[in-house]
C-alpha cells in the first residue's frame, strides 16, 4: 500500500525558511518522479515542483511563484523527498501535499497523494 | 503558463443526475490532462488521465472526453459519494497547471 507522509509543517514569520519532508513507502520509491502540489485555504491546487529519478539526473522543474526561493530534492536511501522553502511569503500559506508520480501512457501523471502538512506565514 | 478554464464553477444537482464538467486550455494541450476528485479534507484522488483513460479502480460513472482545448469530464448517474471538487490538470507543458475546480453540490 503506497503511503505518503509530510511533515514540517508550521507557523513561520515572513522571510523565514522551511523544510518539509515527505516519507514514502508501499513503492520503490528511486523508481519514481515526485511532485509538491500546495492549496491554500479554501483554495484551489497549485503545482509546486517536481524532481525526476536518478536515471534522469535529478532534474528538478518548479512554478514560477517558487523559482528561485524553493529547491526540492530527494533521499533514495531515506525513500524521502524534502521542500526547502526559503524567503516565504505570506501568499505561501497553504497545505502543501507530496505525490507519487506514475508514468502512465508514458506521461508522469500525479497518481497518488499525500494528506499534506500546513504551512503558514504571518507576522 | 497554460491556463485552464473550468466551467461551471459551481453546480448543484440530484442524486441521479448527469453532470458534464469542462475544461477550457489556453492552448493545444492535446490530451495531455488529468481529473481529480477532492472531498473535503482530503487528499485529491485521480480519477482519469490521458484525457479518457480511467484510473485503475475508479467507477465506470465517470468518463472524459475531449481533446486539444476543450476537454470533458462526465458523470454518467450522480451518487451521493460523487459530491465533492473535480479539478483538470494539464500535463502538456511546464508549469503544470491545474483548472480553478468545480465544486458539485446536493441539490
Amino acid at each position: 500500500e503506497v503511503q505518503l507522509v509530510e511533515s514540517g509543517g508550521g507557523l513561520v514569520q515572513p522571510g523565514e525558511s522551511l523544510r518539509l519532508s515527505c516519507a514514502a513507502s508501499g513503492f520503490t520509491f528511486s523508481d519514481h518522479y515526485m511532485d509538491w502540489v500546495r492549496q491554500a485555504p479554501g483554495k484551489g491546487l497549485e503545482w509546486v515542483g517536481r524532481i525526476r529519478k536518478k536515471t534522469n539526473s535529478y532534474t528538478t522543474e518548479y512554478a514560477a511563484s517558487v523559482k528561485g526561493r524553493f529547491t526540492v530534492s530527494r533521499d533514495d536511501s531515506k525513500n524521502s523527498l524534502y521542500l526547502q522553502m526559503s524567503s516565504l511569503r505570506i501568499e505561501d500559506t497553504a497545505v502543501y501535499h507530496c505525490v507519487y508520480v506514475v508514468m502512465l501512457t508514458s506521461i508522469p501523471y500525479l497518481v497518488f497523494w499525500g494528506q499534506g502538512t500546513l504551512v503558514t506565514v504571518s507576522s | 503558463d497554460i491556463q485552464l478554464t473550468q466551467s461551471p464553477s459551481f453546480l448543484s444537482a440530484s442524486v441521479g443526475d448527469r453532470v458534464t464538467i469542462t475544461c477550457r486550455a489556453s492552448q493545444d494541450i492535446s490530451t495531455y490532462l488529468a481529473w481529480y476528485q477532492q472531498k473535503p479534507r482530503k487528499a485529491p484522488k485521480l480519477l482519469i488521465y490521458a484525457a479518457s483513460t480511467l484510473q485503475s479502480g475508479v467507477t465506470s460513472r465517470f468518463s472524459g472526453s475531449g481533446s486539444g482545448t476543450e476537454l470533458t469530464l462526465t458523470i454518467s448517474s450522480l451518487q451521493p459519494e460523487d459530491f465533492a471538487t473535480y479539478y483538470c490538470q494539464q500535463l502538456k507543458a511546464y508549469p503544470l497547471t491545474f483548472g480553478g475546480g468545480t465544486k458539485v453540490e446536493i441539490k
